[in-house]
């Protein structure tokens, strides 16, 4: 059962525009969610986090719009620049506790020059 | 800070063998993670082990198995090889667990693993 998806396994952006990438949950446990980025032959890397206290963090470029009624959150990149091209995956976990990070299955963004 | 680093970085066995898996954390770091990474299945969660217990575990049959050790290093071990087992094998690693910012994991580049 995939806790966390990512239903767009691909996105293309033109430079300059805003990238909107996806993610739905299904544990209402669920209270804090990260971003990883991904590069080819690297280990991702930390993005931007938002806790369910929140609906929205911003750090940057980068956004997070969180919906904990829909169980929906959202990561804006604005403006996108081809070095963003790369594997995003979204992650969730439950506090209160030793709880595993769980991740979706990413989505491959490709920033167009 | 040294990042997280894994040895091997490719391997190649066969089928029924096993094979033993190195990941060395962020110094200060406890928590050591492992991930399976396969196309289309995202990041699956193995396990997690902080102060040398297993603390998490994944849906994993028990041919995957893992320690750590004192000084935080932890390896993973599979054995009698499937086909299947063909992946990214990714450890990452996060401080004290009692933060939220624990969460944010800090991944070395990966153990490409194929088996034939």
């Amino acid at each position: 059962d995939q806790q966390v998806k990512q239903n767009s396994p691909s996105l293309s952006v033109q430079e300059g525009r805003i990238s909107i990438l996806n993610c739905d949950y299904t544990n209402s446990m669920f209270d804090y969610f990260l971003w990883y980025k991904k590069y080819p032959a690297e280990g991702p890397t930390f993005l931007i986090s938002i806790s369910s206290i929140k609906d929205k963090n911003e750090d940057g470029r980068f956004t997070v719009f969180l919906n904990k009624s829909a169980k929906h959150l959202s990561l804006h990149i604005v403006p996108s620049q081809p070095g963003d091209s790369a594997v995003y995956f979204c992650a969730a976990s439950a506090s209160g506790g030793y709880q595993k990070v769980t991740f979706g299955t990413g989505t491959k963004l490709q920033v167009i020059p | 800070k040294a990042g997280v680093t894994q040895t091997p970085r490719y391997l190649i066995k066969t089928r029924g063998q096993q094979v033993t898996l190195s990941c060395s954390p962020i110094s200060g770091h406890r928590s050591v993670s492992w991930y399976q990474q396969t196309p289309g299945q995202g990041l699956q969660f193995l396990f997690e082990y902080f102060s040398e217990t297993q603390r998490n575990k994944g849906n994993f049959p028990g041919r995957f198995s893992g320690r750590q050790f004192s000084n935080s290093r932890s390896e993973m071990n599979v054995s009698t090889l499937e086909l299947g087992d063909s992946a990214l094998y990714l450890c990452a690693s996060s401080p004290d667990g009692d933060r939220l910012s624990s969460y944010e994991q800090y991944f070395g580049p990966g153990t490409r693993l194929t088996v034939t």
